[in-house]
């Protein structure tokens, strides 16, 4: 069965400091691979996808970025955190056919 | 891009009632989902419902594509149900989007 790991569950990291979140995935070859992010109040943006090794699409102009160096791993990351990318950031794998799209447990991220 | 707009934003209950959460979509879709946002922030997947219906226990779904939208309904709800429910749909652009999220509250 596939499974999406994700990690860690919660970071305080201090402005200006770089991030780096992981996601891998397992049980599945070439999928597509998402981040999502939730600010305070309950909406989910989109900020990056992949189809494939080294393909990433940017969604949403920010302080962040994103890279995916093997097939099953998706890493977020930024040189220099900003209050404002403070939330709670959310793996995604997707979409299987009759299964849709399965969410790791989310990185909750408070920079201060 | 397509829309998705749910409806109540918000709904309290008392342990026993039946609710029904509802999903408009702008566009025609090839993936329907609800989740359930645990407390701990965990997206749980309910159902995935492009058309059609479906149960699970206490929970079922219908989507009427032709329509576009989609039905949660919970009945003889619990405590344990509450959080925030999302609709979320994927057009032909293999994203997916997400309403704005309904929050529950079931009192004892």
């Amino acid at each position: 069965s596939q499974t999406i790991h994700q990690w860690p569950a919660t970071l305080v990291q201090p402005v200006g400091s770089p991030l780096s979140l992981e996601c891998t995935v397992e049980g599945t070859s070439n999928p597509n691979l998402y981040w999502y992010r939730q600010a305070a109040g309950r909406g989910l943006q989109l900020l990056f996808y992949s189809v494939g090794i080294g393909q990433i699409s940017s969604e949403v102009p920010q302080n962040l970025s994103a890279s995916r160096p093997q097939d099953r791993q998706f890493i977020l990351s930024s040189k220099k955190l900003l209050l404002s990318d403070s939330g709670f950031y959310l793996c995604a794998w997707g979409g299987h056919m009759n299964y849709g799209y399965t969410f790791g447990s989310g990185t909750r991220l408070t920079v201060v | 891009g397509i829309q998705v707009e749910q409806s109540p934003p918000d709904l309290i209950l008392q342990e026993g009632a039946n609710s029904t959460l509802r999903c408009n979509f702008s566009d025609s879709v090839n993936n329907l989902q609800w989740f359930h946002q645990n407390p701990w922030g965990q997206l749980i997947n309910l159902f995935y419902i492009p058309s059609g219906t479906k149960q699970n226990g206490r929970l079922s779904a219908t989507t009427v594509a032709t329509e576009r939208y989609s039905l949660l309904y919970i009945s003889s709800s619990q405590t344990t149900d509450s959080g925030v429910y999302f609709c979320a749909v994927e057009g032909g652009s293999e994203k997916l989007v997400f309403g704005k999220g309904m929050k529950l509250t079931v009192n004892p």
